[in-house]
């Protein structure tokens, strides 16, 4: 089965800092990995997906990488804002999502 | 273009009674999803539908838990009875084909209160 695991459980940072938030993975067949971001009280919303045969994706202020024979993926945000308060979840597909638990992200103005 | 719909947002009934949670896709995706999300928790996946077609309901409690995708579109799912435990916010996701490699997005949520 796998287990999706996310550090540090929460995270909190002064404005402009850059976030590093982790992920990782106990079965390498995986097809790819999404990391989404939730508010409270929402859903989700997809950020980034990273196809297995990638080594990372970038979009914006985000960057995500993806080391499939060791189990880990990092999502950098470069340049925090307040805006970027929430939960990030990253959930590994091996033909279903499986997710972690999330990292609590509060970025102090 | 829209996202996933889902209806209601809110629901707070008593223990024992019935409820029941729409969703409705993306236009165009034939796999939906629907996941279970405890607080603090990743949401788990309780039911993937192809089309009309339940592949994978392993992790749905069929004592209680019933879902359908009639016309391979919009879907249902229902509990009957509720427990206390089955507060939780119920997610549905939709993606545009079968397989694993495809992307997956998410509808709001409807968030369950058994009292």
């Amino acid at each position: 089965k796998q287990e999706v695991t996310q550090i540090p459980a929460a995270l909190s940072v002064p404005e402009g800092e850059n976030l590093v938030l982790n992920c990782s993975f106990t079965d390498s067949a995986i097809y790819n990995l999404q990391w989404f971001r939730q508010d409270p009280g929402k859903g989700l919303t997809s950020l980034l997906l990273i196809q297995s045969s990638q080594r990372e994706q970038t979009s914006g202020r985000l960057n995500a990488s993806l080391d499939k024979s060791s189990g880990r993926s990092t999502l950098y945000i470069a340049a925090s804002q307040p805006g970027d308060s929430a939960t990030y979840l990253c959930a590994v597909n091996d033909y279903k999502l499986s997710f972690g638990a999330g990292t609590t992200v509060t970025v102090r103005a | 273009e829209a996202g996933v719909v889902q209806s209601p947002r809110y629901k707070i009934i008593e223990k024992k009674q019935p409820v029941a949670f729409w969703c409705n896709p993306i236009s165009g995706h034939n796999t939906l999803y629907w996941y279970l999300q405890n607080l603090g928790q990743g949401p788990e996946l309780l039911i993937r539908y192809e089309n009309e077609e339940a592949v994978d309901d392993s992790q749905l409690p069929k004592d209680r838990f019933s879902a359908e995708r009639l016309k391979g579109v919009d879907s249902t799912l229902k509990i009957q009875p509720a427990e206390l435990g089955d507060s939780a916010v119920y997610l549905c996701a939709s993606s545009l084909e079968p397989g694993g490699d495809n992307e997956q997005f998410f509808g709001p949520g409807t968030r369950l209160t058994v009292l």
